[in-house]
């Protein structure tokens, strides 16, 4: 099965820089990237996602990038502000008709410092 | 408003006292497949389903059991819960047209 590595476990940034996180990817047949946003106690919601026919992917300070052929994708943040700070993970899975089975990654604690 | 809801919310029990965690949607999706979150493991897939009567297992689905006799309702049983269940759990579901996967709130289980 897919098997999702994901790093850094945890990322300290000053507010104001940029944070990026990294996965790696087992399966060459996953075609969809999705990152979620896990905020403490709460639940975790989509904030961007990316298919494998696309190799970037922004949406205001939030991109993703994707390379095939190494099994790889990130999450790029700039501008980090407070808010950002959350657990981020990463999952890949196979988009069918029936539904995507996801497997995420470990997640990444992300804390941004005044 | 479209929401996942599972009840209840936080639940301790003991060992080999059965319950079930109840997961309900109202936005029409097909798919619904339930999660748990462990520290340092991220979410891994328990079971899901892909419409009424159709589940199939996930990468975790020892010691559960599902249902879906309903579109909306997705139910997480646990027949003889253990100690290593303890774990918060969450609950998914996603339209077939669409690759959003929307969480439910999670149910915080302690097994003692």
């Amino acid at each position: 099965g897919e098997n999702v590595e994901q790093h850094p476990s945890t990322l300290s940034v000053q507010e104001g820089d940029s944070a990026v996180i990294k996965c790696t990817y087992s399966d060459s047949a996953s075609n969809y990237f999705p990152w979620y946003k896990q905020e403490l106690g709460k639940r975790p919601q989509l904030i961007i996602d990316i298919r494998s026919n696309v190799g970037e992917k922004k949406d205001q300070r939030i991109a993703v990038t994707l390379n095939k052929t190494a099994k790889h994708f990130s999450l790029h943040i700039t501008e980090t502000q407070p808010e950002d700070s959350a657990v981020y993970f990463c999952a890949a899975s196979i988009l069918t008709g029936g539904g995507n089975k996801l497997t995420f990654g470990t997640g990444t604690q992300l804390k941004v410092e005044l | 408003e479209a929401q996942v809801t599972q009840n209840p919310r936080y639940l301790i029990t003991v060992t080999g006292k059965k319950l079930t965690v109840t997961c309900s949607q109202n936005m029409n999706h097909e798919y619904m497949s339930w999660y748990r979150q462990d520290p340092g493991l991220g979410l891994r897939q328990i079971y899901y389903s892909m419409n009424v009567e159709v589940t199939d297992k996930g990468d975790v689905p020892e010691g559960y059991k599902v249902s879906r006799k309903e579109k909306r309702n997705f139910p997480l049983i646990l027949e003889s819960p253990s100690p290593n269940q303890t774990s918060l759990y969450f609950c998914a579901s996603q339209s077939l047209a669409k690759n959003i996967q929307y969480f439910g709130a999670g149910t915080r289980l302690s097994v003692l």
